[in-house]
């Protein structure tokens, strides 16, 4: 059951350009939505994360927009730089136990 | 302060065997979370262990099972292993009191023939 989708799959900035990525649930209980970078060959690294109460949250050259009534967030990575190249997955975490339901992934590239 | 760390870090099994993969979590963390990656996809929930007890599953078959130690370490075991479990399998380490997010490890990749 796919409760987070994500787009677009796939995704080539030229450096220094906005790097955007967009997700949308489907589950109310969703309490907390992290984006995590993956690198070839690594696990998933938490990059920023954001709690449905807060629309936006910068750290850095990473901003997160959230629309709580659209059920829809999004990643914008500002300045790309090559070394920003890596797999995102957007993420949202239900309550209790904490199970953190990721999204499908989008491949970033970006180009000198 | 270590991070997260899985053995081995590549596997090759045959179709039918059994498998057991093992994750060491990040020191003060109580609660460890396993993912199963197929290649180009999300990682995907297998499930959670605190204290020693599973403490919620995704969908997946009984043949994956798992413990969790007293020194919160934990492994991952798979009965009958079919093609379909080929994938890199990560474990995740959280503390379960006011956490807000994993640590993961870089991974198991198993590929079953």
């Amino acid at each position: 059951q796919q409760q987070v989708k994500q787009s677009p799959q796939s995704l080539i900035v030229q450096k220094g350009g906005i790097s955007i990525i967009n997700c949308a649930y489907e589950n109310t209980a969703f309490d907390y939505f992290p984006w995590y970078q993956q690198f070839p060959g690594k696990g998933p690294a938490l990059l920023i994360a954001i709690r449905p109460d807060v629309s936006e949250k910068k750290e850095g050259r990473f901003t997160i927009s959230f629309n709580k009534s659209a059920k829809q967030f999004s990643l914008h990575i500002m300045d790309s730089q090559p070394g920003d190249s890596a797999t995102y997955f957007c993420a949202a975490r239900s309550g209790g136990y904490q199970k953190v339901t990721f999204g499908t992934g989008t491949k970033l590239q970006v180009i000198p | 302060e270590t991070g997260v760390t899985q053995s081995p870090t590549h596997l090759i099994k045959t179709r039918g065997q059994q498998v057991t993969l093992r994750c060491s979590s990040q020191s003060g963390h109580n609660t460890v979370s396993w993912y199963q990656q197929a290649l180009g996809q999300g990682p995907q929930f297998i499930f959670q262990y605190y204290r020693e007890e599973e403490n919620g599953r995704g969908n997946f078959p009984p043949r994956f099972s798992g413990l969790q130690f007293p020194n919160y370490s934990s492994e991952l075991n798979v009965n009958a292993l079919e093609l379909d479990d080929s994938a890199l399998y990560l474990c995740a380490s959280s503390l379960a009191e006011g956490s807000l997010g994993y640590t993961f490890g870089s991974g198991t990749r198993l590929t079953v023939v």
